[in-house]
């Protein structure tokens, strides 16, 4: 069936570093590729997200690339901050929407 | 405009009892999810509704899982009966249109504890 995996499961950074996430996808098929963030305790909630027919997308900070050919995308957050500690996870989807495991990410201050 | 509603936040029961949650989505969002949120894990999709058909339910143990989505709204989920690995957030999402991806938001989830 579809997959999604993620990596790393842990990420440490200095505040002011940047952290990259990384995922790869099973199915071809899938054209939305969406990034949550989930503070312990909380919802997850949408931070940026990339469809198919874009290879990049930039908001602030936070930055996405598609590679449709390797099937993986990344998630870039540069001069991460303290309040960017959090658990990232990536999805993908053509019908079905599918999570990776998630990255806890921890900024140091 | 309002979130996904779900309810109850917590709920404790025994191994073996039997348990429902509940999920109001954003109003006109087509496409609802319940997703099993296991300690330390991913969402994991348990069954995807686009209006009040099943789009997939593969992951849905059906033995003791069931869902439904009556008036393609309101969905209830159900375990019976519940073992301890059931222990789990169980969080419902919703969408404006499965078909064309869009973001899906989520509600504050239901947190079950089988003892």
């Amino acid at each position: 069936g579809e997959n999604v995996e993620q990596h790393p499961s842990t990420l440490s950074v200095q505040e002011g570093d940047s952290a990259v996430i990384k995922c790869t996808y099973s199915d071809s098929a899938s054209n939305y590729f969406p990034w949550y963030k989930q503070e312990l305790g909380k919802r997850p909630q949408l931070i940026i997200d990339i469809r198919s027919n874009v290879g990049e997308k930039k908001d602030q900070r936070i930055a996405v690339t598609l590679n449709k050919t390797a099937k993986h995308f990344s998630l870039h957050i540069t001069e991460t901050q303290p309040e960017d500690s959090a658990v990232y996870f990536c999805a993908a989807q053509k019908g079905k929407l599918i999570f990776g495991q998630g990255t806890e990410l921890s900024v140091k201050p | 405009e309002a979130g996904v509603a779900q309810s109850p936040r917590y709920k404790i029961i025994e191994k073996r009892q039997s348990v429902a949650f509940w999920c109001n989505p954003i109003s006109g969002h087509a496409t609802l999810y319940w997703y099993q949120q296991i300690l330390g894990q991913g969402p994991k999709l348990l069954i995807q509704f686009q209006n009040n058909g099943v789009v997939d339910d593969s992951q849905l143990p059906k033995d003791r899982f069931s869902a439904e989505r009556l008036k393609g709204v309101d969905s209830t989920l159900k375990i019976q009966p519940a073992k301890l690995e059931d222990s789990a957030v169980y969080l419902c999402a919703s969408s404006f249109s499965g078909a064309a991806n869009t973001e899906a938001f989520f509600g504050q989830g239901t947190r079950l504890t089988v003892v």
